[in-house]
């Protein structure tokens, strides 16, 4: 089974507007962080936001912010104030903590296309 | 900028060869990870190590292995490429496990 699911294969957004990109994930571990990057055309993988299961706050950082859903199991983010440079492809990753290994496990990215 | 470099960038190889990617930080981080990325896939995880000697097979760890001798490097080997490994490898590296990971640049590996 799938541990981190992005059902939208591709979003379509208009500058300045805000757009929600979707995470649900799965874990049984209660102690676990939840990443979002971006990676751009040109390939890099850029972090963008983290939030761990314990904050009690929705992490925030600039125009990106993740909401957070503990009881739905989702962590999704929102742009706010779209840019054309925000076009990419969007991934939301899970770490758990219950083993040594803490691997870290990506969804299969959502394409974000941002037009003006 | 995070430290981590990886090399080759490229490389383009011939099916049945072994093949061995290396990535290097400078970070003195304890995680460091092996992801494939292809269209439709997302990145996927191959080997993962959480300290010197220390690995653990991720998801799609068959045809690969992996050794980390010291801090600083991680190396995946692909025993005999076949043309299903043909992919964009990335290797990332974390501090630990409530960090973000620092992502390499990429090596684009043709198996022909």
């Amino acid at each position: 089974a799938q541990k981190i699911t992005q059902t939208q294969p591709g979003m379509f957004v208009q500058e300045k507007e805000a757009v929600t990109l979707d995470c649900t994930y799965d874990t049984s571990d209660p102690s676990y962080g939840l990443f979002w990057y971006k990676q751009p055309s040109s390939g890099e993988m850029i972090f963008l936001i983290y939030q761990g299961s314990y904050d009690q706050q929705n992490a925030t950082e600039g125009r990106y912010s993740l909401n957070f859903q503990k009881a739905r199991k989702s962590a999704n983010l929102v742009i706010s104030a779209s840019q054309l440079g925000d076009s990419a492809m969007y991934f939301c990753a899970m770490r758990e903590v219950n083993q040594a290994g803490t691997a870290l496990i990506f969804g299969k990215g959502t394409t974000l296309s941002v037009s003006s | 900028d995070a430290g981590i470099t990886q090399s080759p960038r490229h490389k383009v190889t011939e099916t049945g060869t072994p093949v061995t990617l290396r990535c290097h930080q400078t970070e003195n981080h304890r995680y460091m990870y092996w992801y494939r990325q292809d269209p439709g896939h997302g990145l996927r995880l191959i080997h993962y190590s959480y300290g010197v000697k220390d690995t653990d097979k991720g998801e799609v760890s068959d045809g690969y292995s992996v050794s980390r001798s010291k801090t600083e490097d991680f190396l995946l080997t692909l025993e005999s490429a076949t043309s299903s490994q043909t992919s964009v490898y990335f290797c990332a590296i974390s501090e630990s496990w409530n960090t973000e990971a620092f992502f390499g640049q990429g090596t684009r590996l043709t198996v022909v």
